[in-house]
């Protein structure tokens, strides 16, 4: 358990759905993240929220839609995802933005599958 | 920026040492970090050095940091089953907000 809870674990999703991923930390931290992880590929950062304003956003397509109501929730909206948008989805946070060594926590992932 | 990069995978028999390396590019790297990653699991932190360390210890893992190649290794003593997993390095500059992640080594440990 690290304190950060991603739901769902698992999801189903047809090309023309809308869904979305919820993940929420019980650390007190101010920094959250979306990161992508897809095999054969290193762990690609999509977004960073730093006391819930989007501080990076890393070319990510407009169907990957972030929101961060508050400091300890954030979400990620999907619409018309494409196949190869299938992967691991992994929210984490830290502190502050990772600036001397702020360590980064990750919940255990959402699994997506787009059919 | 930087990139990472780990060898992909990694068999050792049970009782043995393991030895993960990884390289980076960024010499302004200021924090190291190994990761964990179990079947069905997200990330989990195993450890991390300071840019400005040798070396780290803590029970089975000895981190290892070699700054003039940019190399850095995590060995794990008696290696058990429960050992089996993916490994990540990754490297944070403190210019950055984030970490940058290698491809990740899987390691099967055989009984």
């Amino acid at each position: 358990e690290t304190g950060v809870t991603q739901t769902p674990r698992h999801l189903v999703m047809g090309m023309t759905n809308k869904k979305s991923l919820k993940c929420e930390q019980h650390l007190g931290h101010n920094a959250m993240y979306w990161y992508k992880q897809s095999a054969k590929k290193p762990l690609e950062l999509m977004f960073v929220y730093n006391f819930k304003e989007q501080t990076e956003n890393n070319s990510v397509p407009s169907r990957f839609s972030p929101e961060c109501p508050n400091s300890s929730h954030l979400f990620l909206h999907l619409h018309t995802l494409q196949p190869e948008d299938s992967a691991l989805y992994l929210c984490a946070s830290s502190q502050d933005k990772p600036l001397s060594g702020n360590t980064i926590y990750f919940g255990e992932g959402s699994w997506l599958t787009v059919v | 920026g930087e990139d990472v990069e780990q060898s992909l995978f990694l068999s050792v028999r049970e009782g043995d040492s393991s030895v993960i390396n990884c390289t980076y590019t960024d010499s302004s790297s200021t924090y190291l970090y190994w990761y964990k990653q179990e079947p069905g699991a997200g990330l989990q932190l195993l450890t991390y050095i300071f840019s400005n360390m040798d070396m780290k210890q803590d029970q089975r893992l000895t981190v290892l940091l070699n700054k003039k190649d940019k190399h850095l290794s995590l060995r794990i003593a008696d290696t058990q089953t429960g050992d089996s997993a993916i490994y990540f390095c990754a490297g944070q500059n403190s210019g950055y907000s984030t970490l940058t992640f290698g491809k990740g080594t899987m390691l099967l440990v055989s009984p």
